[in-house]
């Protein structure tokens, strides 16, 4: 079955980077577009960043742009999210996702790992 | 960007009965391409991550009891509860995927009156 398993998350000072990792399984992770949706405590969902299949093609929300790069190693199975200069806001669960078509909607979920910035 | 709005934030409702959440658009998210609606809904239980319910505005994902429907098109769209049980307790997001970034109305808490 498909399975999205993320990794990475913890308290980290504003300021500070952190990487996150997303471990697939289940499912022929390099045909599928991925994303990385967030959620701050109590809050809504905000999508945060995506990368095509292929690795080629990669959007970032605006909040995050110029911070945070998405990346994937399709031979592990990886999805991965760098996140730079880390502000208070940045404060959430972050969720790996799986696209089924490519069109921006997210059939599978990970259970989330926390990012908390906080000095 | 577009903008979802849901309404309301809150509802009650007796088990059995039914439950309505609304979702507006600041535009319309309908491809001409296809004649779809790129909305999709989403049940999130406490604790829990998201759990994809309805894609393209009526389809319901695979697995997903026949209780739940979605309608409408171009900018208002409504995810029915046809007869509500217990387990259905959580927030309910809709979203957009017209275009990047892809939005989230702010979601719709429903409960057991």
């Amino acid at each position: 079955q498909v399975q999205l398993v993320e990794s990475g998350g913890g308290e980290v000072q504003p300021g500070r980077s952190l990487r996150l990792s997303c471990e697939a399984s289940g499912f022929a992770f390099n045909l599928y577009a991925m994303h990385w949706v967030r959620q701050a405590p109590g809050k809504g969902l905000e999508w945060v960043a995506t990368l095509w299949y292929d690795g080629r093609n990669e959007k970032y929300a605006d909040s995050v742009k110029d911070r945070f790069t998405i990346s994937r190693d399709n031979s592990k199975k990886m999805l991965y999210l760098q996140m730079n200069s880390l502000r208070a806001e940045d404060t959430a669960m972050y969720y790996c996702v799986r696209d089924p078509l490519s069109y921006g909607w997210f059939d599978y979920w990970g259970q989330g790992t926390l990012v908390t910035v906080s000095s | 960007d577009i903008v979802m709005t849901q309404s309301p934030d809150s509802l009650a409702v007796s088990l059995g009965e039914r439950a309505t959440i609304n979702c507006k658009s600041s535009q319309s998210v309908l491809y001409i391409s296809n004649n779809k609606n790129s909305l999709a809904w989403y049940q999130q239980k406490p604790g829990q991550p998201p759990k994809l319910l309805i894609y393209w505005a009526s389809t319901r994902q695979s697995g997903v009891p026949d209780r739940f429907s979605g309608s409408g098109s171009g900018t208002d769209f409504t995810l029915t509860i046809s007869s509500l049980q217990a387990e259905d307790v959580a927030v309910y997001y809709c979203q957009q995927y017209y275009n990047s970034p892809w939005t989230f109305g702010q979601g719709t808490k429903v409960e057991i009156k």
